[in-house]
């Protein structure tokens, strides 16, 4: 596609209940990275993909959060047993290539605004 | 450690004003990239502009400027003659270990009214 697609736009979930956040990459692209965006604050590193192999999940605050992308494009991150403090917007962005990517700049989706009530 | 700064928190200007912010960095990398994004209500983070680090020559796009400064670690953006449409929270991010990483600044929201 034209840009990086994420669904849903917004999710609100109940304390505990499991999450399942899409992202469509640029076609073709590379690196798919997620970024967790607090109220108020600037966009964090979750974690990256190249292709089908996760090569860094440093980010990742607790062994809740799971992220996959098993045929090298689409990539699903799932949070299961939600907790407030998991209320963020989550956003993907993809490159052609990660090197590439941090000379050009990534291209975002406009994420997925999810709250735990 | 590499970190991004932006000390404004908000800033509040009237249509036509220019309008500066501000963008410190921190990086024991000689080679890294820096970045403006702008993220409007949409939510979008939309890309502005990068600036690697051997290249300190001022850039002008438009409405927008660019002045980095490697003496004082800054690259900061001002807009001239702000318009409404310009109402958004900016980034500012790092990019360094030769791509590896990259890093965002807490974003300065600027509101630019009629």
């Amino acid at each position: 596609g034209a840009g990086v697609s994420q669904s849903p736009r917004y999710k609100v979930a109940k304390r505990g209940q499991d999450v399942a956040l899409r992202c469509d990459p640029i076609s073709g692209h590379v690196s798919l990275f997620w970024y967790q965006q607090a109220l108020g604050q600037g966009p964090e590193f979750l974690t990256y993909f190249q292709n089908e192999a996760q090569l860094d999940k440093s980010g990742l605050p607790s062994d809740r959060f799971f992220a996959e992308r098993p045929e090298g494009s689409v990539s699903t991150l799932k949070i299961q047993r939600t907790q407030q403090e998991d209320s963020a917007v989550y956003l993907c962005a993809s490159s052609l290539e990660r090197d590439r990517g941090a000379d050009y700049g990534y291209t975002f989706g406009s994420g997925t605004r999810l709250t735990v009530v | 450690a590499q970190k991004v700064t932006q000390a404004q928190t908000e800033i509040s200007v009237v249509e036509k004003e220019d309008v500066t912010l501000d963008c410190v960095y921190e990086t024991r990398d000689t080679t890294y990239y820096l970045f403006w994004y702008k993220q409007p209500p949409s939510g979008e983070l939309v890309f502005l502009i990068r600036r690697n680090s051997f290249d300190e020559q001022n850039e002008i796009s438009g409405r927008y400027s660019w002045n980095f400064q490697k003496s004082t670690s800054s690259f900061n953006f001002t807009i001239t003659a702000s318009q409404v449409v310009d109402s958004a929270v900016y980034f500012c991010a790092l990019s360094y270990n030769y791509g590896q990483n990259f890093v965002f600044g807490p974003g300065t929201r600027l509101s630019v009214l009629p």
